[in-house]
């Protein structure tokens, strides 16, 4: 089964300033139909997990442009331009382009302000 | 505007059963695969099943066995029957939709004598 590790698992930030969480994943994430299935969720206290990236790079509706993603093949990154309170939580990146099982999660990187 | 919709969670003795339920509203749950996950106190999430629009199944090898999920397209609901639960099932189960674009508010269970 694939294995998707993240780092940092916490992260203090300060408001306004950038993070970046890693994501790395144990085989490629390259579908057989040329997609990378990719995907960031955010989860704030309380609250159901919010898909905001899908397919590595493609913001959902409703997400902050601040929130931006990248990468391929093993090694992706999520990025906050600027941190703002409302951004704290817990992030998760998720594979779903090796099945069973169908989807993979990280272990979650919890952000929180300094 | 989709809502799903679970319902069923509650406390439960180790060995006992229960039927979780997601109601759809917005979206039609049997043209999508729709999946539950889970996520125990204080822990990360984790994929439980899925059940894709042509009804094929798939289960985490933590619950194959025990759990089933099937949908009722007449009442566009998603169910997870959960059979000889344990302590380490104790997770608020949340259905998803679109490739975890829509989700569900959650149910508690608890397994506990």
């Amino acid at each position: 089964d694939v294995v998707m590790t993240q780092s940092p698992l916490s992260l203090p930030v300060t408001l306004g300033q950038p993070a970046s969480i890693s994501c790395r994943s144990s085989q490629s994430l390259v579908h057989s139909d040329g997609n990378t299935y990719l995907n960031w969720f955010q989860q704030r206290p309380g609250q159901s997990p919010r898909r905001l990236i899908y397919k590595v790079s493609n913001r959902d509706s409703g997400a902050p442009d601040r929130f931006s993603g990248s990468g391929s093949g093993t090694d992706f990154t999520l990025k906050i331009s600027r941190v703002e309170a409302e951004d704290v939580g817990v992030y998760y990146c998720m594979q779903a382009t090796h099945w069973p099982p169908t989807w993979t999660f990280g272990q979650g990187t919890k952000v929180e302000i300094k | 505007e989709v809502q799903l919709v679970e319902s069923g969670g509650g406390l439960i003795q180790p060995g006992g059963s229960l039927r979780l339920s997601c109601a759809a509203s917005g979206f039609t749950v049997s043209s999508n695969y729709m999946s539950w996950v889970r996520q125990a106190p204080g822990k990360g999430l984790e994929w439980v099943s899925v059940i894709y629009s042509g009804g094929s199944t798939y289960y985490a090898d933590s619950v194959k066995g025990r759990f089933t999920i099937s949908r009722d397209n007449s009442k566009n609901t998603l169910y997870l029957q959960m059979n000889s639960l344990r302590a380490e099932d104790t997770a608020m189960y949340y259905c998803a939709a679109a490739m975890g674009y829509y989700w569900g508010q959650g149910t508690l269970v608890t397994v506990s004598s």
